[in-house]
């Protein structure tokens, strides 16, 4: 069974850190595209950032850049996003999924929620 | 960036309905285009990829169709399991994606 489990969401404060995980199982890791999406409380979709395969290609959404990293261990089979600076703008939930192409598998989802 | 343009917002429908939602993208994006059904508090689902193509295990009511900057999708007798939001997202470039601002299907 294919499994991708996110972790590290909870409540942070403005201006604060976090690293979410995703923990992925049940397929061949190293051999996709990854991606991370968020969505609002009540709002829509919103695409974050892709790592390819290697890790040698990372795209990030221009409202974010600067402020978050994309990463991958492929020997742990974790997907990983750091976002630093956080406002209460960042309070979402944190979607990993897979692909580079329309994403067909999701985990299902960390809340992240900032708030003094 | 590409904009995508979903409408409308929200549509009233009945058990057995033929319901049509419509995306449209700023710039041509070829049929690099996915509709997904998101449910409250779970994780969105692909329904179609590559404008028209049904993912696996999706019922064949569903249909998507266009190319370019417009795109359609088409629920056809519209059943129970159907009530909840779609989105279209636009992934022509690995740079950047988008999706619409989502379409609340519920019932009349």
């Amino acid at each position: 069974e294919v499994r991708l489990v996110e972790s590290g969401g909870g409540v942070v404060q403005p201006g604060g850190s976090l690293r979410l995980s995703c923990e992925v199982s049940g397929l061949t890791f190293r051999s996709y595209w990854m991606t991370w999406f968020r969505q609002a409380p009540g709002k829509g979709l919103e695409w974050v950032a892709n790592i390819n395969k290697d890790a040698t290609e990372k795209y990030y959404v221009d409202s974010m850049k600067g402020r978050i990293t994309i990463s991958r261990d492929n020997t742990k089979n974790i997907l990983y996003l750091q976002v630093n600076s956080l406002t209460a703008e960042d309070t979402a939930v944190y979607y990993c999924s897979r692909g580079i192409a329309a994403s067909d598998l999701w985990g299902q989802g960390t809340l992240v929620t900032v708030s003094s | 960036d590409i904009q995508m343009t979903q409408s409308p917002s929200t549509l009233s429908a009945s058990v057995g309905d033929r319901v049509t939602i419509t995306c449209r993208a700023s710039q041509t994006i070829s049929t690099w285009l996915a509709w997904y059904q998101q449910k409250p508090g779970k994780a969105p689902r692909l329904l179609i990829y590559k404008a028209s193509t049904l993912e696996i295990g999706v019922p064949s009511r569903f249909s998507g169709s266009g190319s370019g900057t417009e795109f359609t999708l088409t629920i056809s007798n519209l059943q129970p399991d159907d009530f909840a939001t779609y989105y279209c997202q636009q992934y022509n470039s690995y740079s950047s994606w988008t999706f619409g601002q989502g379409t609340k299907v519920d019932i009349k």
